[in-house]
């Protein structure tokens, strides 16, 4: 069974711009996080989406949003990209009713 | 807010040498995570444990959750280089769905 799935791998945006992350999770699976890895902060969690909803969102400002759509998969957009937004973007898939997550290879994007 | 602290953050040892990884935790986890991972990728699952006072061996690996699921542990028996990398250990809060990671154990085994 394939993994879970993103692209692109590496991005380079400047400041101001928006940029669009996509993730496709493993086959079954319905549920899709997403997280930001920094080396000051580590892993956080931007948000959680099931049934094409979102079901709940970490600490982060209005500028990252996601959706996913009826397929399961999902995308991320972070507007007015800021250089703190530098990070390795992960997105995870779980099966319903089930705590273990599965991480993709990751999104790298440097803001310059 | 859910916290997690991992312990030690670094760990250079030699092969054959065991070693133990903590992460620890005041509040209490529906489940336990443990990942490892590589330079630029994504975490790899190594195991969930979810009863308190459960312990899963795997190979060489065996990860143990405290018994009122706030604490885990990771231990390695005579460690290989192969072994090398960042560790983490992540609970999971099932009111948010959301992962608390650790903030990783970097290990480096030396031939």
């Amino acid at each position: 069974k394939a993994g879970v799935t993103q692209t692109p791998r590496y991005l380079i945006k400047t400041r101001g711009q928006q940029v669009t992350l996509s993730c496709s999770p493993i086959s079954g699976h319905r549920s899709v996080s997403w997280y930001q890895q920094t080396p000051g902060q580590g892993l956080q969690f931007l948000f959680e989406y099931f049934s094409e909803t979102q079901r709940n969102k970490g600490n982060f400002p209005g500028r990252f949003s996601g959706r996913q759509f009826s397929n399961s998969r999902s995308e991320m957009n972070v507007s007015t990209l800021e250089l703190g937004d530098s990070a390795l973007y992960l997105c995870a898939s779980s099966r319903v009713r089930t705590d273990t997550q599965y991480f993709g290879p990751g999104t790298r994007l440097t803001v310059l | 807010t859910q916290l997690l602290e991992q312990s030690p953050q670094f760990l250079s040892i030699q092969e054959g040498e065991n070693l133990t990884v903590y992460c620890n935790s005041s509040s209490v986890f529906s489940s336990l995570q443990w990942y490892r991972q590589e330079p630029g990728e994504g975490p790899v699952l190594l195991v969930t444990v979810v009863t308190g006072g459960e312990v899963k061996k795997l190979k060489r690996l065996t990860f143990q959750f405290g018994d009122a699921r706030k604490d885990s542990s990771l231990h390695i028996t005579a460690a290989q280089p192969g072994d090398t990398g960042l560790y983490l250990c992540a609970g999971m809060d099932t009111g948010r769905r959301a992962l608390t990671f650790g903030s990783g154990t970097r290990l480096q085994v030396q031939p």
